[in-house]
């Protein structure tokens, strides 16, 4: 069975530095053609992809927030770490991480993990 | 703006069958056969309910398919259901740059 989970603080204060944890059982980052990424949701509003890794340490962003965004995996504990600098009030949203997998293409992300919800404000 | 457009709500009866659009371009959609889809029932996490376009993950019900036509794809929900009522996203692969798009967003409701 393959689960994820987020973890993190569920408050920051505008320009801070945010890091949220993906803890994943049931698969490994070092198997070919996975990857762990990042998504996001504002309340009431629609998914936001941000950032993925995969097996072989390849890396993507978001155009719009690469700036703003780090991510990286440590296979031997099984979590992929995102951080997000300059946290503003209009980062505040559910931050879920997922499984990705590149089969001949970057493909769909499943299963999801719960969610994690953050909320900037000073 | 979402990158991929997606209509904002669509409704049907008990047994009916909706179709959900999701239009991109060339660039995402029309270029590569990576389009998957999600459920989300208020408060959850998505699901995933199709990918690669027409592929259905194992445990996913029949009355759940998928297609494209140039750069819209499309979900179609058959004999709808009470469970059903949710909202969808589509995603894509989007090229080198963004890499990955979702949709808006669409909100099904079973009357």
């Amino acid at each position: 069975q393959i689960t994820l989970k987020e973890s993190g603080p569920t408050l920051v204060k505008p320009t801070q530095t945010l890091t949220l944890t993906c803890t994943f059982s049931g698969f490994s980052l070092t198997t070919g053609g996975v990857g762990v990424g990042w998504i996001r949701q504002p309340p009431g509003k629609a998914l936001e992809w941000l950032a993925v890794i995969y097996w072989n340490d390849d890396k993507r962003y978001s155009p719009s927030l690469k700036s703003r965004l780090t991510i990286t995996k440590d296979t031997s504990k099984n979590q992929v770490v995102l951080t997000m600098t300059h946290m503003d009030p209009v980062d505040t949203a559910t931050y879920y991480c997922a499984r990705s997998q590149w089969i001949e293409l970057p493909d769909h992300f499943a299963p999801w993990g719960q969610g994690t919800r953050v909320t900037v404000s000073s | 703006q979402s990158a991929l457009t997606q209509p904002a709500s669509v409704s049907g009866s008990p047994g009916q069958s909706i179709t959900i659009s999701c239009t991109g371009t060339s660039s995402d959609v029309g270029s590569y056969n990576v389009v998957s889809w999600y459920q989300q029932h208020p408060g959850k996490a998505p699901q995933l309910m199709i990918y690669e376009v027409t592929k259905r993950p194992s445990g996913v019900s029949n009355r759940f398919s998928g297609a494209k036509s140039g750069n819209t794809a499309s979900l179609t929900i058959s004999g709808l259901q009470a469970e059903d009522e949710a909202d969808y996203y589509c995603g894509s692969y989007a090229g080198r740059v963004p890499f990955w798009v979702f949709g808006g967003g669409t909100k099904l409701t079973v009357l």
